[in-house]
């Protein structure tokens, strides 16, 4: 199947500081990602829809000021946590559409953020 | 009610049982279903997807009732590596954004 990378895989960072998070696609070119939010022993929570060169649609309740996203190119998209707070701890995770492949959705390794 | 609604479990059999989930969905225009499965603190991975005449990969079988509005996994002679967190995913009826249920947890037993 394809292969999404998602970096870093675990990360700890200050309250009141700005995270980044990285998804590729290492061999395909993904017009769109999704970027997920999953706390534990719940559902994965789907954050926004990033389409390439335009800006992401947000779900409801999440703030599109907090939580920048960015689809630059077909192959990378990164989501901002901007100035994270403890309730921000969660398992970030993104996936990507293939265009051409129909459906199906393949995802990236998920990130740890901890937020101190 | 819930775009997508599973059971959580835990499912908890023996090796060499058949286990079955069901997984219900709200809107009747979806067009595209899956079977995805997600070990603890991993990211979930495809395990099948689900077609309209039903289909089987190994011993997996998945099916969809459209007019129930639900699709299932069946599971036969399970594996201790079986034991996860099996999630139901419905596309958003009339596009491709997946939408997830909480997932249904399965303990594989000796």
């Amino acid at each position: 199947g394809a292969v999404v990378s998602q970096h870093p895989s675990r990360v700890i960072c200050k309250s009141g500081t700005s995270v980044k998070i990285e998804c590729r696609s290492l061999d395909f070119q993904a017009t769109t990602m999704f970027w997920y939010r999953q706390f534990p022993k719940q559902s994965l929570m789907l954050m926004a829809t990033s389409n390439e060169g335009s800006k992401a649609t947000y779900e409801q309740g999440v703030e599109k000021d907090k939580f920048l996203i960015n689809h630059a190119s077909l192959t990378l998209s990164t989501l901002t946590v901007t100035s994270a707070h403890p309730e921000d701890s969660s398992f970030y995770i993104c996936s990507a559409r293939t265009g051409d492949s129909g459906n199906t959705i393949y995802f990236g390794e998920g990130s740890w953020l901890t937020v101190v | 009610r819930k775009e997508v609604e599973q059971d959580p479990g835990p499912f908890n059999v023996p090796e060499g049982a058949t286990v079955a989930f069901n997984c219900t969905y709200s809107n009747s225009a979806s067009q595209s279903f899956f079977w995805y499965r997600q070990d603890c603190r991993k990211e979930p991975k495809l395990l099948m997807s689900v077609y309209s005449s039903g289909n089987e990969d190994g011993r997996f079988t998945a099916q969809l009732n459209r007019a129930s509005q639900y699709i299932s996994l069946l599971i036969r002679d399970s594996k201790l590596s079986d034991s996860a967190t099996y999630l139901c995913v419905v596309n958003r009826g009339g596009s491709y954004i997946p939408t997830f249920g909480r997932g249904t947890s399965l303990i594989v037993h000796p």
